[in-house]
């Protein structure tokens, strides 16, 4: 059982190019996050999808953009990348609705941007 | 926009003694307070959390606490060992945009565990 896989693990993109993050979950889980982590930041909620078909805007969206494809893939795409979106990227998932299980994180996606 | 104010920022604690973790909150949309540990190089793992009517909630070495008229809540450590050594992260519900599952993190505790 793999749980939550992102794709890829590591990743240097140079100022203004494009990428999407993949995500996927194999648990049937309802909601999918993304997260960032920054020293000294903790994880900052980027996006996250209550459920297929929805998404909403967390505490820092600007630069990101996400799509909820099907029940287990949710991807993150930076348009134009910039130095300060350097940062390792969490993608979780959840039941949603319920407080039994909490989030299955995957192992994370570390990205710089020069 | 709504934080946790988590506690301390780094901690140091001799094997067998005991880690304690705080944080405080504003506003939140449900009493469910979980806790998050994450090793070096791996993502958050749900550690223990504490579901809404209850005040406090053991699991072997790992407590919860929660006190609601201070808006506080705690993890302690008993026995504290050296695989303990890791970042704890503490949550919360936002109101805004909150549902069920849907966490803010505190920044993070780093603990060490000095044999």
């Amino acid at each position: 059982n793999a749980g939550v896989t992102q794709t890829p693990k590591f990743q240097v993109l140079k100022t203004g190019q494009s990428m999407t993050l993949q995500c996927a979950q194999d648990m049937n889980h309802n909601s999918m996050y993304w997260y960032r982590q920054d020293p000294g930041m903790g994880l900052r909620l980027i996006y996250y999808s209550a459920s297929e078909g929805t998404t909403d805007k967390g505490e820092v969206p600007n630069g990101y953009n996400v799509s909820r494809l099907n029940k287990r893939e949710f991807s993150l795409r930076l348009e134009s990348a910039a130095p300060s979106q350097t940062s390792v990227y969490f993608c979780a998932s959840s039941e949603g609705g319920s407080f039994d299980y909490g989030y299955t994180f995957g192992s994370g996606t570390r990205l710089t941007v020069v | 926009q709504q934080q946790v104010k988590q506690s301390p920022q780094s901690l140091i604690v001799q094997k067998g003694g005991i880690s304690i973790i705080n944080c405080a909150y504003e506003n939140t949309a449900f009493d469910y307070f979980p806790w998050y540990q994450q090793f070096p190089g791996k993502g958050p793992a749900l550690l223990i959390a504490i579901r809404p009517d209850v005040s406090e909630k053991k699991e072997g070495r790992f407590t919860i606490s929660f006190n609601k008229s201070a808006k506080q809540f705690s993890l302690h450590i008993m026995d504290s060992q050296p695989g303990d050594s890791a970042t704890y992260f503490c949550a919360f519900t936002p109101v805004e945009g909150g549902s069920q599952g849907n966490l803010i993190f505190g920044k993070g505790t780093k603990l060490s565990v000095k044999p």
